[in-house]
């Protein structure tokens, strides 16, 4: 089945260091992959997607690449702040399928 | 636009209480979804709706019940809470077709059994 291996946590930097966290996946057919972030006591919210090979989703200064060779969908930002601290979920959906599934999730927290 | 809403927000439980956690959604999305959030387990499906009237279970559906009478509501129930419930509950909603590929989630319902 479908599933979704994304880089343990915690992970701490400080401000303006470069993140990357890691994202890969077990799935048939052509999933949809996501980033979705969850700030301290909120829900879910939608980060970036990427719906086809070699697609790169970004927002608020992440990316993320679908790559279809090597199953990955890494987390990226050049320089981060502290209100980038949260909770990161790396997660797909099945190109045949109407159920969403998610990675472990990833704590960041970024020192000033 | 409300998106998502769960109520409550916070509940504790005594062992054995049933209880229901509600969720509604005013984007008309057939597809709806309930997790749970424990530590160092990520989200983990409970029963999920592909529209009015069907329903089906997801990882970890024991001890939970749900029911999809309307498009906009989707209820998880409780029926006999232990203390291996005590978790962070989200709803989800998403819409039909190849472009509603993401979910929106409720605040979540922070469940406490004692």
């Amino acid at each position: 089945g479908n599933s979704v291996t994304q880089m343990e946590g915690p992970v701490t930097l400080s401000e303006e260091a470069f993140l990357t966290i890691n994202c890969t996946y077990t799935a048939t057919g052509y999933p949809s992959l996501f980033w979705y972030v969850q700030y301290p006591g909120e829900g879910l919210q939608l980060l970036l997607k990427a719906t086809k090979a070699d697609d790169k989703g970004s927002n608020k200064g992440f990316e993320a690449t679908y790559r279809k060779e090597t199953t990955s969908f890494h987390l990226e930002k050049g320089s981060v702040q502290v209100s980038d601290s949260a909770v990161y979920f790396c997660a797909l959906r099945g190109s045949s399928a109407s159920k969403i599934i998610f990675g472990s999730g990833t704590r960041l927290s970024i020192r000033p | 636009n409300a998106g998502v809403t769960q109520t409550p927000k916070f509940q504790v439980l005594k062992t054995g209480q049933s209880m229901t956690l509600q969720c509604a959604q005013d984007m008309n999305h057939e597809y709806m979804s309930w997790y749970r959030q424990d530590p160092g387990m990520g989200l983990r499906l409970i029963h999920y709706s592909v529209g009015a009237g069907i329903t089906d279970q997801g990882e970890v559906p024991n001890g939970y019940n749900v029911s999809r009478s309307t498009t906009e509501d989707f209820p998880l129930r409780l029926l006999s809470a232990a203390p291996s419930q005590t978790s962070v509950y989200f709803c989800a909603s998403r819409g039909e077709g190849a472009g509603n590929t993401e979910a929106f989630f409720g605040q979540g319902t922070r469940l406490t059994v004692v």
